[in-house]
């Protein structure tokens, strides 16, 4: 396994539109993560998953966005009624819990650009 | 919440030079911190992390200081190359350890 792979690397959608992001993490990492990143800023929380169970999500997230991880290894991130304040790189990153430190291995991102 | 701050000002160094950059904290402090190294249009790196009870951390050219009292972490990288030009961000965990939260970013550039 070569790491954290993301699809697809980039994503130009309408304003209105949906879309969604696929993440597959590292293979033994039980922990899975989304952030969101805008130029000049650090990554910001989404939501994050512990095997299949969704454990938690920011409050800055809205209702638009969803994500699963529905058998424990991929994960998906859905977006509907794109806006174009949702412009900006998606990241997933995955951990094991046994690491203790929560030591983030982080994917290339998403690129989304909302028209 | 914690609120993190890092230099948003880019810092230029000649090679050769030490470059040191500054994370503050501003809540509970917290039982690590970490640093990582994003190049652009990449995800972030891990480089180091350093825990609430060690007052410093080194590995090759890098060393990680972290002050509880101050609430203040350095990252200090050595006889600095071009190739060490990036963003340096430093993330801290929440109470239970599930979530980080990272600053804004120091983008350092060592020039030749």
């Amino acid at each position: 396994d070569t790491g954290v792979s993301q699809n697809p690397r980039h994503k130009i959608t309408k304003r209105g539109q949906n879309v969604t992001f696929r993440c597959d993490p590292i293979s033994e990492h039980n922990r899975l993560y989304w952030y969101r990143q805008t130029l000049g800023q650090g990554p910001e929380f989404l939501t994050y998953f512990q095997n299949e169970a969704q454990l938690e999500k920011s409050r800055l997230l809205s209702d638009r966005f969803s994500a699963e991880r529905p058998k424990g290894s991929f994960s998906t991130l859905e977006i509907q009624r794109t806006e174009q304040g949702d412009s900006a790189m998606y990241l997933c990153a995955s951990s094991r819990t046994s690491m203790g430190d929560n030591e983030q291995f982080f994917g290339p991102g998403t690129r989304l650009t909302v028209l | 919440s914690q609120k993190i701050e890092q230099n948003s000002e880019a810092l230029n160094i000649q090679e050769g030079k030490t470059a040191t950059l500054t994370c503050n904290y501003t809540n509970y402090s917290p039982a690590y911190l970490q640093w990582y190294r994003q190049d652009p249009g990449r995800g972030p790196v891990f480089l180091l992390l350093i825990r609430e009870n060690e007052k410093e951390k080194r590995k090759e050219r890098l060393k990680v200081t972290f002050d509880t009292t101050l609430k203040q972490s350095l990252f200090h990288i050595t006889a600095s190359q071009p190739a060490d030009s990036a963003t340096y961000l430093c993330a801290l965990p929440d109470n239970a350890g599930n979530m980080l939260t990272f600053g804004g970013g120091t983008r350092l550039m060592v020039k030749p």
